[in-house]
């Protein structure tokens, strides 16, 4: 079993639709989540950082559930520009982070 | 603008020869440097951990003797491929944590092609 696991895709969707997408980790001690966007042939950014409460950014809703081991990231009013893919990422207790291999997000005219 | 600056953003060489991919933080220090590697269609996989000053950690499967990494200073760190075959050709990419960085950087990557 793949230490982070996501659905690859790709997510094709219209402007302004909803999109959700999941995350697994097998790790029960992991501490750290978070959600990277990577555009193609470019360096990952980070998206926003998971916590247990769930936490929000503008457009972007983050949700952690530590019995069941996922991580959730909601897109809602889906731009043209959302187009791209959402790496899920876990950290344990040092500085190593564990990347799944990402989510493809395409938004259509 | 960037925080980590990674050189150069894409080389190409032949196969044998060895290639010296450079990553450097800009406005911080940074005591830990990370390499990872992405094949096409893959996740970003973490190859070794540098810690300024001492040798770097590899993961397993990651051999030491092929990818030298350096970590001389708290602003740089270096990624050598030495002896590069065509299998080498991946994306590399460096990130970077200091002492007192919120979160972690990383380059803009490198993209390396043997031929």
């Amino acid at each position: 079993r793949k230490e982070v696991e996501q659905d690859p895709g790709p997510f094709n969707v219209p402007e302004g639709a909803t999109v959700a997408f999941n995350c697994t980790y097998s790790n029960s001690a992991s501490q750290s989540f978070f959600w990277y966007r990577q555009d193609c042939r470019k360096e990952p950014k980070l998206l926003m950082s998971v916590y247990s409460s769930g936490n929000e950014d503008g457009r972007f809703t983050a949700q952690l559930n530590r019995a069941s081991q996922y991580i959730s990231l909601l897109i809602r009013d889906s731009k043209l520009s959302d187009s791209a893919t959402y790496l899920c990422v876990v950290g344990g207790a040092t500085n190593k982070l564990i990347f799944g291999t990402g989510t493809l997000l395409a938004v259509q005219p | 603008g960037a925080v980590v600056s990674q050189h150069p953003s894409r080389v190409i060489c032949k196969s044998g020869t060895s290639v010296k991919i450079e990553c450097r933080s800009l406005d911080f220090q940074a005591t830990t440097m990370f390499w990872y590697r992405q094949f096409p269609k893959q996740s970003l996989m973490l190859m070794a951990t540098s810690n300024e000053g001492s040798k770097a950690t590899y993961e397993q499967g990651v051999e030491k003797d092929k990818f030298l990494i350096n970590h001389a200073s708290l602003t740089l760190s270096t990624l050598t491929v030495t002896s590069a075959h065509p299998e080498d050709s991946s994306f590399y990419i460096c990130s970077a944590r200091g002492d007192r960085a919120l979160g972690l950087f990383f380059g803009e990557g490198s993209r390396l092609t043997v031929l």
